[in-house]
């Protein structure tokens, strides 16, 4: 099975701070995504990756920058958190073909104060 | 730009009877992929079903089947003999078959499943 592994489950952090979520899959995939999932707005996709050290702007990237030094590693990064960056964070991978399902993490809940 | 929309913000169902929920969207392409996937609550999301546009036969898994209308651009998953371990949000996704795209989701439905 596909594991997608987040290393934080829960996260507090204060404003201002700068602050680094990872994401590490073990199965060789070239896709790499973060999305960000809020109450009544449903998953919004901040960044994603197709190839290490490729990386392309989602839906909503403002406040947010990424990494992809190596292929099984996709790291989200707030330069200076605010509180709304306070939200529930799924990274997730696929391999190359079209009609491959994504493979989730299990979130990491950040809360900024 | 494609839009997803779950038009059912939380559906309630029984033990052992069906319940259908409702996807539609909005794309001009022909080619495309669509995706039902499942979050129980404080776990990992993970696929239910997914459909080709390309396919005019309706895919199944198991107890969840769904009714795929391309010309209404409509989506819905049904659930057939419903279980508790069914209760979870459930995610309508739309993918276009070309280049580097990406996935979209509609907003959820949250699926009660009462004994």
């Amino acid at each position: 099975d596909v594991k997608v592994t987040q290393s934080s489950r829960y996260l507090v952090k204060r404003t201002g701070e700068k602050v680094f979520l990872e994401c590490v899959q073990d199965m060789d995939h070239e896709n790499m995504f973060w999305y960000r999932q809020d109450p009544g707005l449903g998953l919004r996709l901040i960044y994603f990756s197709y190839d290490v050290k490729m990386k392309e702007k989602g839906d909503i990237p403002e406040g947010y920058s990424v990494s992809r030094e190596k292929k099984e590693r996709f790291s989200l990064i707030l330069e200076s958190a605010s509180t709304n960056q306070t939200s529930m964070y799924l990274c997730a991978s696929k391999p190359g073909q079209r009609n491959s399902p994504l493979h989730f993490g299990n979130g990491t809940r950040l809360t900024v104060t | 730009a494609q839009t997803v929309t779950q038009s059912q913000p939380e559906m309630s169902v029984q033990e052992a009877e069906t319940v259908t929920l409702s996807c539609t969207y909005d794309t001009s392409e022909s080619d495309y992929y669509l995706f039902w996937y499942k979050q129980p609550p404080s776990r990992q999301m993970i696929l239910v079903i997914r459909q080709e546009a390309y396919k005019q036969q309706n895919a199944t898994e198991n107890r969840f089947s769904v009714n795929f209308q391309k010309a209404a651009k409509s989506f819905s998953l049904k659930i057939s003999d419903s279980q508790l371990g069914d209760a979870a949000m459930y995610f309508c996704a739309y993918r276009r078959d070309s280049g580097y795209s990406t996935l979209t989701f509609g907003k959820g439905t949250m699926l009660l499943v009462s004994p």
